[in-house]
C-alpha cells in the first residue's frame, strides 16, 4: 500500500492549462480503470473531480479531465481561474476494497 | 441532501483509546460501502478502513498493524471507528466517505473530525 506519487507543486498562469500526474504501479493505476482525482481547499473535505479515469460527475466543469497510460494517471486542467487554486489528490482501487492515494499536488494559480 | 456528520475527535494522549462516530443521512445507509480516511496535519490523505454494506467485507490500512476496528449500525444510520493504542503519528483529521453505487470512487464526504494525540 504505497502512496502513488504526485508532483508536489504545479503552477500556470490565468488561461492556461496544466496536467498533473500520479503513478502507481499494476496492482493499483495500471491494474483497474478505478482512478479518481479531488480537488481539496484549505480546511474544506475533499471534493471529487474525476472518476473512473475520465468520469466527471454533474456540476464539474469539462475543463477538467482525466487519462490514463499504463501505470500513470493524469489530470488536465485548461482555462486555469483563480478558484482552481488548491491541492489534488489521486486515488486508485487497489483490490480487495482497499484504495490508495497520491501525496498531493499544490496548483498555484500566478 | 446527502450528510455524513463526523465526530468524536478530540485530545487523548498516548497509548490512548478513542471512538469516533459518522452519522449519515440522506441516502439509503444500508446500501452504501463507507470509508475512513485520515489527513496529518499538513500532509496528504491516507485510506484507513473500508467496511461493505452488511459488514461482510472489512479492510484495513497495513500500517494501522491491528490497532483500528471498523463497524456500523445500519439501524442507527452509523459508522464507528475503535481506535486503540494511539500514537503521535495517529493525529489527523479523520474523514467518513461514501463509496459511490459504482463501487470506484468517494462520491459524499463528511467535515472530518481532528484527533489529537499528545501528552
Amino acid at each position: 500500500q504505497s502512496a502513488l506519487t504526485q508532483p508536489r507543486s504545479v503552477s500556470g498562469s490565468p488561461g492556461q492549462s496544466v496536467t498533473i500526474s500520479c503513478t502507481g504501479t499494476s496492482s493499483d493505476v495500471g491494474g483497474y480503470n478505478y482512478v479518481s482525482w479531488y480537488q481539496q481547499h484549505p480546511g474544506k473535505a475533499p471534493k471529487v473531480l474525476i472518476y473512473d479515469v475520465t468520469k466527471r460527475p454533474s456540476g464539474v466543469p469539462d475543463r477538467f479531465s482525466g487519462s490514463k497510460s499504463g501505470n500513470t494517471a493524469s489530470l488536465t486542467i485548461s482555462g486555469l481561474q483563480a478558484e482552481d487554486e488548491a491541492d489534488y489528490y489521486c486515488c486508485s482501487y487497489a483490490g480487495s476494497y482497499t484504495w490508495v492515494f497520491g501525496g498531493g499536488t499544490k496548483l498555484t494559480v500566478l | 441532501e446527502v450528510q455524513l456528520v463526523e465526530s468524536g475527535g478530540g485530545l487523548v494522549k498516548p497509548g490512548g483509546s478513542l471512538r469516533l462516530s459518522c452519522a449519515a443521512s440522506g441516502f439509503t445507509f444500508s446500501s452504501y460501502s463507507i470509508n475512513w480516511v485520515r489527513q496529518a496535519p499538513g500532509k496528504g490523505l491516507e485510506w484507513v478502513s473500508s467496511i461493505s454494506s452488511s459488514s461482510s467485507f472489512i479492510y484495513y490500512a497495513d500500517s494501522l498493524k491491528g490497532r483500528f476496528t471498523i463497524s456500523r449500525d445500519n439501524a442507527k444510520n452509523s459508522l464507528y471507528l475503535q481506535m486503540n493504542s494511539l500514537s503521535a503519528e495517529d493525529t489527523a483529521v479523520y474523514y467518513c466517505a461514501r463509496v459511490s453505487a459504482t463501487g470506484t470512487t468517494y462520491d459524499y464526504w463528511g467535515q472530518g473530525t481532528l484527533v489529537t494525540v499528545s501528552s
